[in-house]
């Protein structure tokens, strides 16, 4: 079993839809969670961070944690079609990085107008 | 700000030759890093610096592999000699500080193939 896991897609949406991207993680140790977003022959940008369980809004992105099922998510409300690229969940157990910084997969996501 | 640079954007070697991948990190920023990314096994974290020293090389993947940070504006990632499993899209990236809270910023990566 990978330690984290992605569903890898390609999803494709209506222009407007909302989005459900998600991962599932295998060590319970993780705390911090990162959402990147990675257009095509470009480097990963972040989109979000978050510590702990809980939500977080920023914009049309919603980041949830939910540490007892060891699942995360990101939902994109009003879909673009620039919001179409690759979302990479990541997520360490420690402040520094090191080998327990892992990253997902991937899932390629089309948003079509 | 121009961000992180890499050099080459493409590389295109013949295996058992030397590569050397180049990072510029931003001005300022103190930790630096390297990725690899395959379809195989995805974005994985190579080596990372910390104010020019090495942390953490537990992620290179072998002896073939090396990196280098002279000074607080280069690194160098060496593969020698090179395979062509070593195929892949190399990225660095810097931050600002160590620490999973610090936005890491990636530069658009080195395609490397190897024949």
């Amino acid at each position: 079993q990978k330690e984290v896991e992605q569903d890898p897609g390609p999803l494709s949406v209506p222009e407007g839809a909302i989005v459900s991207l998600n991962c599932t993680y295998s060590n319970s140790a993780f705390q911090y969670f990162m959402w990147y977003r990675q257009y095509s022959r470009k480097g990963p940008e972040l989109l979000m961070y978050t510590y702990s369980s809980g939500n977080k809004e920023d914009g049309r992105f919603t980041a949830q944690v939910d540490k007892s099922s060891k699942y995360i998510s990101l939902f994109i409300r009003d879909s673009q079609p620039s919001d179409s690229a690759t979302y990479l969940c990541a997520m360490s157990n420690q402040d520094n990085y090191g080998q327990n910084f892992v990253f997902g997969p991937g899932t390629r996501l089309s948003v079509l107008p | 700000d121009a961000g992180v640079i890499q050099s080459p954007r493409h590389e295109v070697t013949e295996m058992g030759q030397e590569v050397t991948l180049r990072c510029k990190p931003i001005s300022g920023h103190n930790s630096l890093f390297w990725y690899r990314q395959t379809m195989m096994r995805g974005l994985e974290l190579l080596i990372y610096f910390n104010n020019n020293v090495p942390i953490d090389d537990s992620g290179m993947p072998e002896d073939r592999f090396s990196a280098k940070m002279p000074n607080a504006s280069f690194s160098t990632l060496k593969i020698q000699p090179s395979e062509p499993r070593d195929s892949a899209v190399y990225f660095c990236a810097s931050s600002l500080r160590a620490g999973a809270y610090n936005e890491q910023f990636f530069g658009p990566g080195t395609r490397l193939t190897v024949l």
